[in-house]
């Protein structure tokens, strides 16, 4: 099993909707879990965090984190066209380094 | 606060050439990572700097090297290029090895040709 595994997609959300991402990891990260937006041609942001097991929330984005099942997840409320990025699921390695799944695609339809 | 910010923005090289990318980290920032980001795929860990000395390296080989200078901007060095070199290339900086924020810079856009 890979470190981290994402759907490359892309993922077609209609504007306003819920735009779910979904990542899945080894035992071999830690419980630290980032979620970073890329958009086309630049580099990534830091948009969410998470670290201990349930729902954060902020603003329009819930990030979810579920260590019996070994995901996490990113929820976008009222998607907008601004929102079509590459979304990267980046857990924090055993030894303490940031890996990252390959990202999912997503676009938001106006 | 100034960001991280990284130079040349794009270059272009010839096999067997090297080449060295710069780093400026965020200001209060002592740590450095360097990520190589090959088209539709994600960035890949290549080594990380806290306070000068080299502290974790992913699974690259010894031709990428690096460095990190007192007032805590970095170098990535590449030599012997191969085909598969060319991607982006990423600096990150955080305010210190335990802090789990990273910031990015804008990356330089590296092609070999």
């Amino acid at each position: 099993q890979k470190e981290v595994e994402q759907n490359s997609g892309p993922l077609s959300v209609p504007e306003g909707a819920i735009a779910s991402l979904n990542c899945t990891y080894s035992d071999r990260v830690s419980q630290s879990f980032f979620w970073y937006r890329q958009y086309s041609g630049k580099s990534p942001e830091l948009i969410m965090s998470i670290y201990s097991n349930g729902d954060k929330e902020d603003g329009r984005f819930t990030a979810q984190l579920n260590k019996a099942s070994q995901y996490v997840s990113l929820l976008i409320r009222d998607s907008q066209p601004s929102d079509s990025a590459t979304y990267l699921c980046a857990p924090r390695s055993r030894d303490d380094k940031i890996i990252f799944g390959k990202g999912t695609r997503l676009h938001i339809l106006p | 606060e100034t960001g991280v910010t990284q130079s040349p923005t794009h270059l272009i090289k010839t096999r067997g050439q090297q080449v060295t990318l710069r780093c400026s980290s965020q200001s209060g920032h002592n740590t450095v990572s360097w990520y190589q980001q090959a088209l539709g795929q994600g960035p890949q860990f290549i080594f990380q700097y806290y306070r000068e000395e080299e502290n974790g390296r992913g699974n690259f080989p010894p031709r990428f090297s690096g460095l990190q200078f007192p007032n805590y901007s970095s170098e990535l060095n590449v030599n012997a290029l191969e085909l598969d070199d060319s991607a982006l290339y990423l600096c990150a900086s955080s305010l210190t090895r335990e802090y789990n924020e990273q910031f990015f810079g804008p990356g330089t856009r590296l092609t070999v040709l």
